[in-house]
């Protein structure tokens, strides 16, 4: 079974410029989720979706941030203009169900940004 | 408000054996998991406990007590190969969402 799988996997841009990261879960996995992780911290929900629908956006910065999963299945997240303080590994899971605590989580090996 | 307490970084040499405490507070809480992430990878799910207890999986347990809102991790016959950031984290607010904490930083000296 393909793991989850997120393009590119390390990007460097400069502040003010867009930038958008690309995930596709694993193959029938329902729900997939954005997190950020800043180095030293551990990894923070952004917005989960559960197939094209939105359960959970209470932490993505919305002035600037923006995801999408038309087809239920791969998703795009993209930051536009970028800040110093994006600089994070953004990082994509997904679990076979709805989310929750039985569902296990599956992470992507992220993408990491810099912002110059 | 939600948050997690775990120790920064933990020291230990292969063969024996670790124990990684992590405190909690969050509003609701459906259970405690585990995950462990090696630099530059991703994080990788080790554990699950919803109820009070002990539960053991190969060399490494898990244990959590409600009541005191406290879990931990624990590693056995250590190898080279653990060497890596453990994070704990709660399924709780009102999604009952992962809220993790900070990572401990395991490093595995020969």
């Amino acid at each position: 079974e393909a793991g989850v799988a997120q393009s590119p996997r390390y990007k460097i841009i400069e502040k003010r410029q867009s930038v958008a990261f690309w995930c596709n879960p694993i193959s029938g996995h329902a729900t997939l989720y954005w997190y950020q992780q800043i180095l030293g911290q551990g990894p923070k929900l952004l917005i989960q979706f559960q197939n094209n629908g939105v359960v959970d956006d209470s932490q993505l910065p919305k002035d600037r941030f923006s995801a999408e999963r038309l087809k239920g299945v791969d998703s795009t997240l993209k930051i536009q203009p970028a800040k110093l303080e994006d600089s994070a590994v953004y990082l994509c899971a997904s679990s076979l169900l709805a989310g929750g605590p039985l569902q296990t989580q599956y992470f992507g090996p992220g993408t990491r940004l810099l912002v110059l | 408000g939600q948050s997690l307490e775990q120790p920064s970084e933990v020291t230990a040499v292969e063969g024996a054996i670790v124990q990684i405490n992590c405190t909690y507070q969050t509003s609701g809480f459906y259970g405690l998991s585990w995950y462990q992430q090696h630099d530059g990878g991703a994080p990788t799910f080790l554990s699950y406990n919803a109820l009070d207890g002990l539960e053991e999986t190969g060399r490494f347990s898990s244990f959590l007590s409600r009541s005191d809102s406290y879990g931990y991790l624990l590693l056995q016959e250590l190898q080279m190969k653990d060497s890596a950031s453990y994070f704990c984290a709660v399924y709780g607010g009102s999604q009952g969402n992962l809220i993790f904490g900070k990572g401990t930083k395991l490093s595995v000296k020969p």
